[in-house]
């Protein structure tokens, strides 16, 4: 399957600032890349779907001025949090959309990044 | 919609005890089913899949069948390991739309 990387794995910010996290795919040129967000001891949550060279799509309810997404390579999907406040803090996760499987796309994940906003 | 539905954990096991995860899901036509596994702190890895009804899937001792007249996807491991303590996702995708995931059970196993 595709290697996912992420980076960094974990970060502190203070209340205020922007975070950047990267989502780089290794093995694989991805035209479409996923973000999630997962709450301790819940699944994951989709924020985003992430597509090289056009504007990502968001999941209801996620505030797109927010978490800015850029796809600009095959290979590359960063998620900015903006002015990150302590709810932000969560695990975050990105994934490609990869081999197809049958009449399916499989869905290969990253390590996940660790935000905590203080 | 598209749903997936997981047995609720916690699951508490001894070694090389026998493990079931029931999971069952709603969806139309023959989507592909998987199951992930999430170890503390880290991503989701693809642990195994199938794509067609009666298909098999295993990896690592586990293995799970593709049950369309029960809309079933269980997962099962003969005995399992400390090692194997961790979350385990079924998730279901339906051509190219949005990967639909379980609520996740966790599995610890006592030495």
């Amino acid at each position: 399957g595709a290697v996912v990387s992420q980076h960094p794995s974990w970060v502190i910010c203070k209340s205020g600032t922007s975070v950047k996290i990267e989502c780089r795919s290794l093995d694989f040129q991805a035209t479409t890349m996923f973000w999630y967000r997962q709450f301790p001891k819940q699944s994951l949550m989709l924020m985003a779907t992430s597509n090289e060279g056009s504007k990502a799509t968001y999941e209801q309810g996620v505030e797109k001025d927010k978490f800015l997404i850029n796809h600009a390579s095959l290979t590359l999907s960063t998620l900015t949090v903006t002015s990150a406040h302590p709810e932000d803090s969560s695990f975050y996760i990105c994934s490609v959309r990869a081999v197809r499987t049958g009449d399916s796309y499989e869905q290969y994940f990253g390590p996940g990044t660790r935000l905590t906003v203080t | 919609g598209n749903s997936v539905t997981q047995m609720e954990g916690p699951v508490t096991l001894s070694e090389e005890a026998f493990l079931t995860i029931n999971c069952t899901y709603t969806a139309t036509g023959y989507p592909s089913l998987f199951w992930y596994v999430q170890y503390p702190g880290e991503g989701l890895q693809l642990l195994l899949k199938a794509t067609k009804a009666d298909d098999k899937g295993s990896n690592k001792g586990f293995e799970a069948t593709y049950r369309k007249e029960t809309t079933s996807f269980h997962l099962e491991k003969g005995s399992v390991q400390v090692s194997d303590s961790a979350v385990y996702f079924c998730a279901l995708v339906k051509g190219a739309q949005k990967l639909v995931f379980g609520q996740g059970t966790r599995l610890t196993i006592n030495p």
